[in-house]
């Protein structure tokens, strides 16, 4: 069984720009969750989806965007970047249950300038 | 709120050493907790889960046990190799949001 991937692995921008990430899951995934990595920070939840809803967001604010499509793969949009936008941005997937063990991709390393 | 930490946070040891970390956790309000490694610049692999009902789980030399009364897990790592060189991240899965929170993580160091 394929891993999860996310496209593009590297990505460049400029402040005020937006940028779109996608996440493809394991084959009969229906979970994805999104997380940014910094190393101030640490790995936090930005949301996850299920079914094509949103079924749960973390703690930040609305630029960050996302979406799941009918075949669960999913893509997060962040518009207006901000320098601390740089991140490491990892998406996972799970089977379906708030239990399930939560696989994860390579993910996009993403520099604002 | 959930606060999850590991101790140490960063760790050496020569090649053949059995190892201990651990990560502990404010809430026992938890469906699970998952052991990952994360190599410099790299995703996450995941090496255990243990659900809330669960005391302990094994994969080959991994050890991972869990004691939610306490708020306690800890990663067992049995003669460690070079190529356990990576950082160790615990997480727990929230029961009342489905969040995950994860810890700071342990850096290793596996010298040959």
């Amino acid at each position: 069984k394929a891993g999860v991937t996310q496209t593009p692995r590297y990505l460049i921008k400029t402040r005020g720009q937006q940028v779109t990430l996608s996440c493809s899951p394991i084959s009969g995934h229906r979970s994805v969750s999104w997380y940014q990595q910094t190393p101030g920070q640490g790995l936090q939840f930005l949301f996850e989806y299920f079914s094509e809803t949103q079924r749960n967001k973390g703690n930040f604010p609305g630029r960050f965007s996302g979406r799941q499509f009918s075949n669960s793969r999913s893509e997060m949009n962040v518009s207006t970047l901000e320098l601390g936008d740089s991140a490491l941005y990892l998406c996972a997937s799970s089977n379906s249950g708030h239990a399930d063990e939560q696989y994860f991709g390579p993910g996009t390393r993403l520099t604002v300038t | 709120k959930q606060e999850v930490t590991q101790i140490p946070a960063a760790l050496s040891v020569p090649e053949g050493e059995n190892l201990v970390l651990n990560c502990s956790f404010t809430d026992s309000a938890i469906y699970n907790l998952q052991w990952f490694r994360q190599d410099p610049g790299k995703g996450l692999t995941s090496l255990l889960l243990i659900q809330s009902s669960q005391r302990e789980q094994t994969s080959g030399r991994l050890n991972a046990s869990l004691d939610k009364s306490s708020g306690r897990s800890t990663l067992y790592i049995a003669a460690s190799q070079p190529g356990d060189s990576a950082t160790y991240l615990c997480a727990v899965r929230l029961y009342n949001n489905n969040d995950m929170r994860f810890g700071a993580g342990t850096r290793l160091t596996v010298k040959p």
